[in-house]
């Protein structure tokens, strides 16, 4: 019972480096999304997918891509990474519009020094 | 701007008394809220939700009310156990479009042996 997996579970950048997160999904879920969560400010959605090779922007999309190429795996990409990107990430997925529960990943601690 | 506000930043509860945890929302769109539990290091798991066309939800010792008059929602733990403690997010969303979610900003709830 996998469920969403984030990979990797740490990672320390240095500003101006690129990298990408990958989350992989074994429900068959329509539904992927990527949030980050700082400190005093819960969850904000950054990019989001409603099926394979579809994607769309969210509250704080700017700084980062995303890539929905299987229906399994969205990935999240940062091209070049900034302080204020440091953060943990967290990624979810549902299985359509009829539910709207989300299962989360257990996250990515990204640092950006 | 916020639409979802959990004021409250931590609350601490007697082991075997009630939990409340109270959250606000702006946005007279949304028809349906849920409860996330989150454990340190680990992803937001769900506890609850609740439809707009109703004003009680209960799950065993779990249950959310919603006045939507007041844009109120809490959520009522009795009896409060220790492995309760965690934090927990509230989230609103419209049941139309994109079925985004907005989450407030969190609670972190410990209960005293």
């Amino acid at each position: 019972n996998a469920g969403v997996t984030q990979t990797p579970k740490f990672r320390v950048l240095k500003t101006g480096q690129s990298m990408t997160l990958l989350c992989a999904q074994d429900m068959n879920h329509e539904y992927m999304y990527w949030y980050r969560q700082d400190p005093g400010m819960g969850l904000r959605l950054i990019h989001y997918s409603v099926g394979e090779g579809t994607t769309a922007k969210g509250e704080v999309p700017d700084g980062y891509n995303v890539s929905r190429l299987k229906k399994q795996n969205f990935l999240l990409g940062l091209e070049s990474a900034a302080p204020s990107q440091t953060s943990v990430y967290f990624c979810a997925s549902k299985f359509g519009l009829a539910k709207n529960i989300q299962y989360f990943g257990a996250g990515t601690r990204l640092s950006v020094l | 701007d916020q639409q979802v506000k959990q004021n409250s930043p931590s609350l601490s509860v007697q082991e075997g008394r009630i939990s409340i945890l109270n959250c606000d929302y702006t946005n007279s769109m949304f028809d349906y809220f849920l409860w996330y539990k989150k454990y340190p290091a680990e992803g937001p798991t769900f506890l609850i939700s609740i439809s707009s066309i109703k004003d009680k939800n209960e799950d065993g010792r779990f249950t959310v009310f919603l006045n939507k008059s007041a844009k109120h929602l809490s959520l009522h733990i009795v009896p409060s156990q220790p492995g309760d403690s965690a934090v927990y997010f509230c989230a609103a969303s419209v049941q139309t479009g994109a079925n985004n979610l907005f989450f407030g900003t969190g609670t972190r709830l410990t209960v005293i042996p």
